[in-house]
């Protein structure tokens, strides 16, 4: 199965500052389509997951553009420009390109 | 306004069977894969099953391959997960989701496998 390896696991963060989520997958996760299947997820506490992010860098509609994703091989990176109080909660990476799919630990982020 | 409703949870002992359902409105239900995640606190998020927009194929996690199966109805726009011989480990809150052009999820829903 592939691996995904989030860091940090916690994320203390001071409002209006950047963070910068990583996932690392154990295998490459580009689909014979050409599309790479790497979504984020953003898990607000009591909520379901809600995607922000698409296929590494698209952004879902109605997600606030602080909200940014990039790639960089099998490293994969979520971002948010300046943080804001209603983006605590659980972030989590997840990859469809293998079967079986599987989301990453989650980065808790924390004011 | 997405809304995907899902039902049949609760408490059921080792072996038993629960059939859950999920009911999508407000999207394209026909034109998008549906999956089942489920969510417990010592694993976190885990992809169970899923299938594609017509329903010809499905795919499960190995850990409950011949126990659980999964169909839709795309003119009820709904899908089912049916889980026979639960086991305390498939104790979690059970998600619906919808992938597609969009990604939509359920309100989630509780489980339990207990003696």
């Amino acid at each position: 199965d592939v691996v995904l390896t989030q860091s940090p696991l916690s994320l203390p963060v001071t409002l209006g500052q950047p963070a910068s989520l990583s996932c690392r997958s154990s295998q490459g996760l580009v689909h014979p389509n050409g599309n790479t299947n790497l979504d984020w997820f953003q898990q607000r506490p009591g909520q379901s997951p809600r995607r922000l992010i698409y296929h590494v860098s698209y952004r879902d509609s109605g997600v606030p553009d602080r909200f940014s994703g990039s790639e960089s091989g099998t490293e994969f990176t979520l971002k948010i420009s300046r943080v804001e109080a209603e983006d605590v909660g659980i972030y989590y990476c997840v990859q469809y390109a293998h079967w079986p799919h599987t989301f990453g630990q989650g980065t808790k982020l924390e004011i | 306004e997405v809304q995907l409703l899902a039902s049949g949870g609760g408490l059921v002992q080792p072996g038993g069977s629960l059939r859950l359902s999920c009911v999508g409105s407000g999207f394209t239900f026909n034109t998008y894969w549906m999956n089942w995640v489920r969510q417990t606190p010592e694993k976190g998020l885990e992809w169970v099953a899923n299938i594609n927009p017509d329903g010809s194929q499905k795919t499960f996690v190995d850990s409950v391959k011949g126990r659980f199966t999964m169909s839709r109805d795309n003119v009820k726009n709904s899908v089912t997960l049916q889980m026979n011989s639960l086991r305390v480990e498939d104790t979690a809150v059970y998600y619906c989701a919808g992938w597609g052009a969009g990604s939509y999820w359920g309100q989630g829903i509780v489980v339990t496998v207990s003696s």
